[in-house]
Formats: structure tokens, sequence, C-alpha cells
């Protein structure tokens, strides 16, 4: 099984809400990552954990709240977004964290849309 | 700090014609290079990497690419066009040592494929 699931598919939220977006992966991978894609932009890294710690926060605004709860799940939360980060969520895994040796798996990603 | 440039944000090809997409890089230490492909509401999955191997990389669906030193570049072909190949594609680019948790990715280019 070579799969990153990624729910939900779709997500509309309002600037005040809090939501979650989740990401599993059964391939024993133990380095997972956050990317944001703009629309027609390559993606961006937000996030790396590295053995269900976060080893590389690349600036994102506080706003956004990754959780790694065991090895398979990965967690991004929501809070008090601006229209500005509607964006295509993809979630990756790995082996380890260095990307010279290991491949990085992408999920589908999670089309957000911030109202 | 290493980058790519993707020459060409848009190619239009004929079914069974060639396809080139053109990638340059930017690195003060040997670089290791990926191409990935998005196709549309899906995540990136790898065609093919160097890590400094073999110069002439061979990789999923048929598609190869070349890492020539001294133009810097490391330029993606594939023989025959396929209506699927119809996808945007992303070179990108990660460093040795401590910079290598990071994917650098170029801003793609979306490949057309008329019948």
């Amino acid at each position: 099984d070579t799969e990153v699931t990624q729910t939900p598919k779709h997500l509309v939220m309002g600037m005040t809400n809090k939501k979650s977006l989740k990401c599993e992966q059964h391939m024993g991978h133990r380095a997972m990552y956050w990317y944001k894609q703009k629309a027609k932009k390559p993606p961006e890294l937000m996030f790396v954990y590295s053995y269900e710690k976060l080893s590389i926060n690349e600036s994102v605004p506080s706003r956004f709240s990754p959780e790694c709860p065991n090895s398979s799940l990965l967690n991004l939360h929501l809070h008090a977004l601006q229209p500005e980060d509607s964006a295509l969520y993809l979630c990756a895994s790995s082996q380890g964290q260095r990307m010279d040796t290991y491949e990085q798996y992408f999920g589908p990603g999670t089309r957000l849309t911030v109202t | 700090a290493q980058s790519v440039t993707q020459l060409g944000s848009h190619v239009s090809v004929s079914e069974g014609a060639l396809v080139l997409l053109r990638c340059n890089y930017s690195s003060s230490v040997p670089p290791y290079l990926f191409w990935y492909v998005q196709y549309p509401n899906q995540g990136l999955q790898l065609l093919l990497k160097y890590t400094s191997a073999a110069t002439l990389v061979k990789g999923i669906n048929g598609f190869e690419a070349e890492f020539k030193k001294s133009e810097t570049s490391f330029h993606l072909t594939k023989p025959s066009a396929h209506m699927s190949d119809a996808a945007e594609y992303f070179c990108a680019v990660t460093g040795s040592g401590g910079s290598n948790y990071k994917l650098t990715f170029g801003k793609g280019t979306l490949l057309t494929v008329n019948p």
C-alpha cells in the first residue's frame, strides 16, 4: 500500500471557524510533511515531522497548527484563517527526511476555501 | 541555496510527438534533481530522480531525463506523447547535508497533448 489519504477532499470555512485537516499513511514512513499549493503555483513546504516530532517549521503563521498524534497520522489545525489561505493543502510522507535518499509520496490534497 | 528554472509555463504537443520539458538548476553543491507530475485535482507523483549516479535517468511512463553539468540542465523527454501525459510537470532540487530535507520546486510546466 503506497497510498497517502487526506480528508476532507474539500473544505469551506469562515474566518472565525476552527477546522482540521487529516492525513494518514500506513507505509511505515517516519517523516511526514504539509505543503501549501496556490492555484497555478508549485507546492511550498510548511512543516516537516520526523519520528513524530516537529523538525521543520518554514515560518508558517500560528493560525496553522500541526500535530502528529502517532506515526501514521498527521493533522493540520486551522483557526482564524484569512481568504488568502485558500489553497490546496498537500500531505506527503517518506521513509526518512533525507530527500536525496527517500521518495516522498503525496496525498491527493484538501482544497480549502476561506470565506 | 538551490533553485530550478523551468523554461516555458505551457508546452503543447501533438499525440505521438516528442515531449521536451526544460529545467535548469542553480546550486553551489552537487544537486539532487527530481521531476514530478501532477494530474488535475491530484497530488504529485515522482517521475524520476537524479542522485549523482548515471547521468541519464529513466523514469516511469516512458519518461527520461539527462543531467548535463556543463549546461546546468535536467530536461525531461518522452519520445512519443500520449493523451494521458497531459498534466502539470514540476522540476525540483534538494541540496546535500543540512539542506537535504527540502524540495525546492520550479514554477511548473503545463503539458497539453492535442489529438
